[in-house]
């Protein structure tokens, strides 16, 4: 068993660029959770998708979207970027609302 | 809106000793709590939730929390500290809903504690 994986792991883009990330849940697993970590806070809740719809957002701009596949794998779209869009990106999956297991992280660096 | 707080940013202990990571949360309802750990450049790796069927939870490596209604706490403790044991702790309540009627497990967590082990 793989776990969650993410993609890549490390990425550096300029102000106003788009970028995505990318997540494969772990099998078995049909929910998928995206967080943001800045550095030294915790992770902030950014979305969450099951059965390819967007079921929860937290407090983040439009400029952030997702997507969900039949896989269950998803994306993390991220368009305008911004110098403080530079965070630790964590993907999240689990079977409905059990358990969530984290990815290791996409560390996104704007400049 | 529920939410945790962790008191200690910072915390240091000595090898051997106890460890003690307090967290409080705010919930209008019976919550699930989580320790996560982080080491460093890493994800997050669950230490043990808490959801309601017994108060004292024990979770791996050693770690474990009460969940104490009366002072809303959920405080993660280790008898015994080791090197291995440095990294960064963090609470999280989720809100016992069922990801269709938009709940599931929608995780807030706190702002994390690190902790050191001195020789």
């Amino acid at each position: 068993d793989a776990g969650v994986t993410q993609s890549p792991t490390h990425l550096i883009k300029t102000r106003g660029q788009q970028v995505t990330l990318r997540c494969s849940p772990k099998s078995g697993h049909d929910t998928v959770s995206w967080y943001q970590q800045a550095l030294g806070q915790g992770p902030q809740f950014i979305f969450q998708y099951y059965e390819e719809e967007e079921r929860q957002r937290g407090n983040f701009p439009d400029r952030f979207s997702g997507h969900q596949f039949p896989n269950y794998s998803s994306e993390l779209n991220v368009n305008a970027l911004l110098l403080g869009d530079s965070a630790l990106y964590l993907c999240a999956s689990s079977f409905q609302r059990g358990l969530a297991f984290f990815g290791q992280g996409t560390r996104l660096t704007v400049v | 809106a529920q939410s945790v707080t962790q008191l200690g940013s910072h915390v240091s202990v000595s090898e051997g000793a106890l460890v003690l990571l307090r967290c409080n949360y705010s919930s209008s309802v019976p919550p699930y709590l989580f320790w996560y750990v982080q080491y460093p450049n890493q994800g997050l790796q669950l230490l043990l939730k808490y959801t309601s069927a017994a108060t004292l939870v024990k979770g791996i490596n050693g770690f474990e929390a009460e969940f104490k209604k009366s002072e809303t706490s959920f405080h993660l403790t280790k008898p015994s500290a080791h090197m291995s044991d440095a990294a960064e702790y963090f609470c999280a309540v989720s809100p016992d809903d069922s990801i269709l009627t938009g709940g599931g497990n929608k995780l807030t967590f706190g702002t994390g504690t690190q902790l050191k082990v001195e020789l």
